[in-house]
């Protein structure tokens, strides 16, 4: 069955490293993203790519990166520089075309103590 | 920068009761709508979508949404909501202009009871 892969479900991290979010796909999409889910407010932008080797910033970039190399994968790192990392991250991806639906992943829950 | 509002944060409602949810958007420009929901244990997944056309838009299980352009909204409603109802709702709102970046509201979360 086509999908969004994220792993792992659960990530535990010490404050002050880095830590990559997987992000697989096998939909054959263009355009892929990454959402963060705080509660009470809603899914917040970070990045997202329109095609490979391309991505654009969202609404709340700072302190991650991401990268393009491959259609199929989009990792996530989220670097020490942000403030508050511990969340509930969301990948999507749609065709791109029009203004498709997104497909979504079923997340990872970042834990930083 | 676009801004999508959802009023209603938590909504109860007992079984066969009507439901309206309120979604405003702020951008003034030709926009796409969307409505998300998010079952428990469940990952998100496509309730409606509005592009163009009849401003009242039909979804799955008996969902469905107007768009008032003037008053730039799109509310989810149903007639009668059902136990299995009970989730997150999110609205998402896409400017008409070859962007592919969605944009989401904070989220109502809905509780039916039996």
């Amino acid at each position: 069955d086509g999908g969004i892969t994220q792993s792992p479900k659960y990530l535990f991290r010490k404050e002050g490293q880095n830590v990559t979010l997987s992000c697989e796909q096998n939909l054959n999409h263009d355009a892929m993203y990454w959402y963060r889910q705080d509660p009470g407010q809603g899914l917040r932008l970070i990045y997202y790519s329109q095609i490979v080797n391309d991505f654009q910033k969202g609404d709340i970039a700072e302190g991650y990166s991401v990268s393009r190399e491959k259609k199929e994968s989009f990792p996530l790192t989220v670097t020490s520089a942000q403030k508050n990392p511990t969340a509930f991250y969301l990948c999507a991806s749609s065709t791109g075309q029009g203004v498709s639906p997104l497909h979504f992943g079923n997340g990872t829950r970042l834990t930083v103590t | 920068a676009q801004s999508v509002s959802q009023h209603n944060h938590h909504v109860i409602l007992s079984e066969a009761a009507s439901l309206e949810l309120g979604c405003n958007y702020s951008y003034g420009g030709t926009v796409n709508l969307f409505w998300y929901v998010q079952y428990p244990g469940q990952h998100l997944q496509l309730l409606l979508k509005y592009f163009s056309g009849d401003p009242l838009v039909k979804g799955i299980k008996g969902f469905e949404a107007e768009f008032i352009k003037s008053k730039f909204s799109f509310n989810l409603r149903k007639p009668s909501v059902q136990w299995s109802d009970t989730a997150e709702y999110f609205c998402a709102v896409n400017e008409n202009l070859g962007s592919y970046k969605l944009i989401f509201g904070s989220g109502t979360r809905l509780l039916v009871r039996p």
